[in-house]
């Protein structure tokens, strides 16, 4: 069985500063995915970038990118230039790359809760 | 394009009575998963369907079930419910099992709140 830890309850970082959420997991799957999602107050959990784990070079989208570990089975969360809209609970989330047709589904860690202070 | 839609938002019931959460995907979409988030906790993995068969269950008793339906819309059973039922029930679409389809995007959820 697969778990992901996320350590880290609360956070919180100035407006346009520079965060990093930390997230360990264990497996011995040697193939997976790794996701990082955000859930504000409104309850939308929103997909916020995806690695896999094949692929060496670190994820980056936009703000956001990760810093991706594979020996170390960790997969950190940067959010640069952090903006008040970025207040949110984020969820570090885990899934094996199975054959064709299996199931597909997601181990989460306990969440992150991000404030970003004006 | 709408995304993934759940009703209702929020439900009330009483402790041994049976619900029925509803789930409709992202167009084009056919697989179906559903998850519970007690508050404080990250989603847990109940079920996941494609093409109206159940691929994937989670350690849920045998209180839950689901089915999904030929618009590849879904529905989440709960009997006899208990307290430790009360969650958020969380439902994800992704457009297949392989390859690039493997992205799951959520829906707003539905509050269950068991008395």
């Amino acid at each position: 069985a697969q778990t992901v830890t996320q350590s880290q309850p609360e956070m919180s970082v100035q407006e346009a500063e520079t965060v990093t959420l930390s997230c360990t997991y264990d497996t011995s799957e040697n193939n997976y995915y790794l996701f990082w999602y955000k859930q504000p107050p409104s309850r939308q959990m929103i997909l916020v970038i995806r690695q896999e784990a094949y692929k060496q070079q670190n994820a980056t989208e936009n703000r956001f990118s990760v810093n991706f570990q594979k020996a170390a089975k960790s997969f950190s969360l940067k959010i640069s230039d952090s903006q008040l809209g970025d207040t949110a609970m984020y969820f570090c989330a885990f899934m094996k790359r199975l054959a064709s047709g299996s199931a597909r589904q997601l181990t989460f860690g306990s969440g992150t809760q991000l404030t970003v202070l004006p | 394009d709408a995304g993934v839609t759940q009703s209702p938002t929020h439900l009330i019931k009483t402790r041994g009575q049976h619900v029925t959460l509803r789930c409709s995907p992202i167009s084009g979409h056919k697989s179906v998963s559903w998850y519970q988030q007690v508050l404080g906790q990250g989603p847990q993995f109940i079920f996941q369907y494609y093409e109206k068969e159940e691929r994937g269950r989670g350690n849920f008793p045998d209180r839950f079930s689901a089915r999904q339906f030929p618009n590849y819309s879904s529905e989440l059973n709960v009997n006899a419910l208990l307290l430790g039922d009360s969650a958020l029930y969380l439902c994800a679409s992704s457009s297949g099992l392989a390859g690039i389809h493997y992205e799951q995007y959520f829906g707003p959820g539905t509050r269950l709140t068991v008395t």
